[in-house]
């Protein structure tokens, strides 16, 4: 089983909609947990942090936790055709120096 | 600032060669890692460092050789390529900032092995 697990997608949606991206993982000790967005041909970027569980804003974006079912998500409303891109999930133990990825769910927002 | 940058950011090798990824950033970040992101399977650790004279393997060393004599340099060395090595390379460089750890990753080096 992997540490980590996210739909690769690819996931279309029209302008405006609101999207749901997901990740589930299995070890309890994580305890930071990133969304990384990655446009084509390009390297990812830091998108939101959150270290407890519970939501938290930024614009447009929340990213919400929840440790009890082992289950994070990101919300994007009103959507872009700028949004379309790759996000990764990232999660992190305290103390351990690595970061585990999930594998990426593929966004196109359509005009 | 330059960033995290990558050179070559376009390579194709044949099985057997030996070549080397190279990464700098400018931050003076004292950590630096190096991933490899395949379809299907994220982005995974190959090397990391917590700073100069100091490296470590992370989730998929086998094939890769890394040293760190700078703060600022981080170089990749595959030492035979293999087919299976076929991938895009990210190189990333990070700070804690109290709270987390900022990762900021270069271009990334697509890499072809025949």
């Amino acid at each position: 089983q992997k540490e980590v697990e996210q739909d690769p997608g690819p996931l279309s949606v029209p302008e405006g909609a609101i999207v749901s991206l997901n990740c589930t993982y299995s070890n309890s000790a994580f305890q930071y947990f990133m969304w990384y967005r990655q446009y084509s041909r390009k390297g990812p970027e830091l998108l939101m942090y959150t270290y407890s569980s519970g939501n938290k804003e930024d614009g447009r974006f929340t990213a919400q936790v929840d440790k009890s079912s082992k289950y994070i998500s990101l919300f994007i409303r009103d959507s872009q055709p700028s949004d379309s891109a790759t996000y990764l999930c990232a999660i992190k133990i305290q103390g351990a120096q690595k970061l585990v990825f999930g594998q990426g769910t593929r966004l196109t927002i359509n005009p | 600032n330059a960033g995290v940058t990558q050179t070559p950011k376009f390579q194709v090798l044949k099985t057997g060669q030996s070549m080397t990824l190279q990464c700098a950033q400018d931050m003076n970040h004292e950590y630096m890692s190096w991933y490899r992101q395949d379809p299907g399977m994220g982005l995974r650790l190959i090397h990391y460092s917590v700073g100069a004279g100091i490296t470590d393997q992370g989730e998929v060393p086998n094939g890769y050789n890394v040293s760190r004599s700078t703060t600022e340099d981080f170089p990749l060395r595959l030492l035979s390529a293999a087919p299976s090595q076929t991938s895009v390379y990210f190189c990333a460089s990070s700070y804690w900032t109290g709270q987390y750890r900022e990762q900021f990753f270069g271009p990334g080096t697509r890499l072809t092995v025949l």
